[in-house]
């Protein structure tokens, strides 16, 4: 069965400093990846998804990510945080031709001065 | 353009009761799938649909129910509602559902509580 585990609850990091937030998956076949994120109040924003080619993938806001097979991870990473940059953080899998998302149960990141 | 838009915001309700929620989709978008984010969690997916047929269903029982009608708006209803059913509701749009290739446009959610 398809999994997401987001090994982190939350995170805290001076603005300004990088940071790395933690995804590991669980699925038999090439794997569909994303990244959300969801400020207080608001829905869901895609930051970015995999879906083949380069393991590197480029996003919004300044976020990339790396697609990791042999570790069956898809870490989020960002050089210099922001305080806008506050929020809750889910990265999710879908399958190939499928209807439904799983997410994990998320990381929020603090940002303090 | 508008985004995804659900009704109502919040909503307070008390067990045993019924509730409807309401998610307009975005503007050419067919398909339209219901999440359930209890606090501390990430969302869990209950249903999708497209056209105006379900092409899913997550492991939910069957008080919950949707529908999607011809201008591709949903409702969602949650019936003998119980303490555990308090969540945020989150309603995504696509153009035709296929997650793997197809981007999903999330509403800002129905905040329920459940007394």
């Amino acid at each position: 069965a398809q999994s997401v585990t987001q090994p982190d609850i939350h995170i805290t990091v001076s603005e300004g400093a990088s940071l790395e937030l933690r995804c590991n998956y669980s699925y038999g076949a090439t794997p569909y990846l994303f990244w959300y994120v969801q400020s207080p109040g608001q829905g869901l924003q895609l930051l970015l998804k995999y879906f083949s080619g380069d393991t590197l993938v480029q996003g919004i806001k300044g976020f990339e990510a790396e697609f990791k097979r042999s570790q069956s991870s898809f870490n989020l990473r960002k050089p210099s945080v922001h305080w806008s940059d506050a929020a809750e953080y889910f990265c999710a899998v879908a399958s190939t031709g499928g209807f439904k998302t799983i997410f994990g149960a998320g990381t929020r990141l603090f940002v303090k001065a | 353009d508008a985004g995804v838009t659900q009704s109502p915001t919040h909503l307070i309700k008390t067990r045993g009761q019924q509730v409807t929620l309401r998610c307009s989709p975005i503007s050419g978008h067919k398909s339209v799938s219901w999440y359930q984010q209890v606090l501390g969690q990430g969302p869990q997916f209950i249903f999708q649909y497209y056209e105006k047929e379900e092409r899913g269903r997550g492991n939910f029982p069957d008080r919950f129910s949707a529908r999607q009608f011809p201008n591709y708006s949903s409702e969602l209803n949650v019936n003998a509602l119980l303490l555990g059913d308090s969540a945020l509701y989150l309603c995504a749009s696509s153009l035709d559902g296929d997650t793997s290739t197809d981007t999903q446009y999330f509403g800002p959610g129905t905040r329920l509580t459940v007394l």
